[in-house]
């Protein structure tokens, strides 16, 4: 089974202030077709998750940019350029590359300092 | 736009059982593979089962395999997970959601599963 390991647990950020968060799996998450099945969600208290980006570094549409996903491999990141009030919540990385077995991080939090 | 809309959620006692219940509209229910993924309180995602969009490609995790029966109904667009033998361990909110191209494209607003004596 691939674990994925989120780091950290909690994140605490100024506003306007960048945050980031790591995302870590135990096989390398590169698909024979090419592609990196690595998603990243958001879920805001009391709310359903939603996606934000595909692919490693593809954003959802009404994401705002100041979103980012990169990695390659085993190691992936999510950047927030410009942490807004809004963006409160837990993060939580998936991988899609090892079925049958899909498998999320344990999710990052990230609150306002 | 697209809805998924999850029902049958509720309290049951351990060893009880229950069928939750995901109407689709907005998409084209026969494109997707279906999923359902569970959070208990205040922990993380667990993805518990999915199916392929003919029926033909099921999954479960180990913690619920041979307890619970996931299944779909194109013509009426809906999804199901029939849920038996329940423990306390089951307790958690329950997603439906759309899975494409190994992703999740879309969450419903999830059923509470309470089981309790």
């Amino acid at each position: 089974d691939v674990v994925m390991t989120q780091s950290p647990l909690s994140l605490p950020v100024t506003l306007g202030q960048p945050a980031s968060i790591s995302c870590r799996s135990s096989q390398s998450l590169a698909h024979s077709d090419g592609n990196t099945y690595l998603s990243w969600f958001q879920q805001r208290p009391g709310q359903s998750p939603r996606r934000l980006i595909y692919q490693v570094s593809n954003r959802d549409s009404g994401v705002p940019d100041r979103f980012s996903g990169s990695g390659s491999g085993t190691d992936f990141t999510l950047e927030i350029s410009r942490v807004e009030a809004e963006d409160v919540g837990v993060y939580y990385c998936m991988q899609g590359t090892h079925w049958p077995q899909l498998t999320f991080g344990g999710g990052s939090k990230v609150e306002i300092k | 736009q697209v809805q998924l809309v999850e029902s049958g959620g509720g309290l049951v006692r351990p060893g009880g059982s229950l069928r939750l219940s995901c109407a689709a509209s907005g998409f084209t229910f026969t494109d997707y593979f279906m999923s359902w993924i569970r959070q208990a309180p205040g922990k993380g995602l667990e993805w518990i089962s999915y199916i392929g969009e003919r029926s033909d490609i099921l999954y479960y995790a180990d913690s619920v395999k041979g307890r619970f029966t996931i299944s779909r109904d194109n013509s009426k667009n809906s999804l199901y997970l029939q849920m038996n033998s329940l423990r306390a361990e089951d307790t958690a909110i329950y997603y439906c959601a759309t899975l494409r191209y190994s992703s999740i494209d879309y969450w419903g607003q999830g059923t509470l599963v309470t089981v309790s004596s």
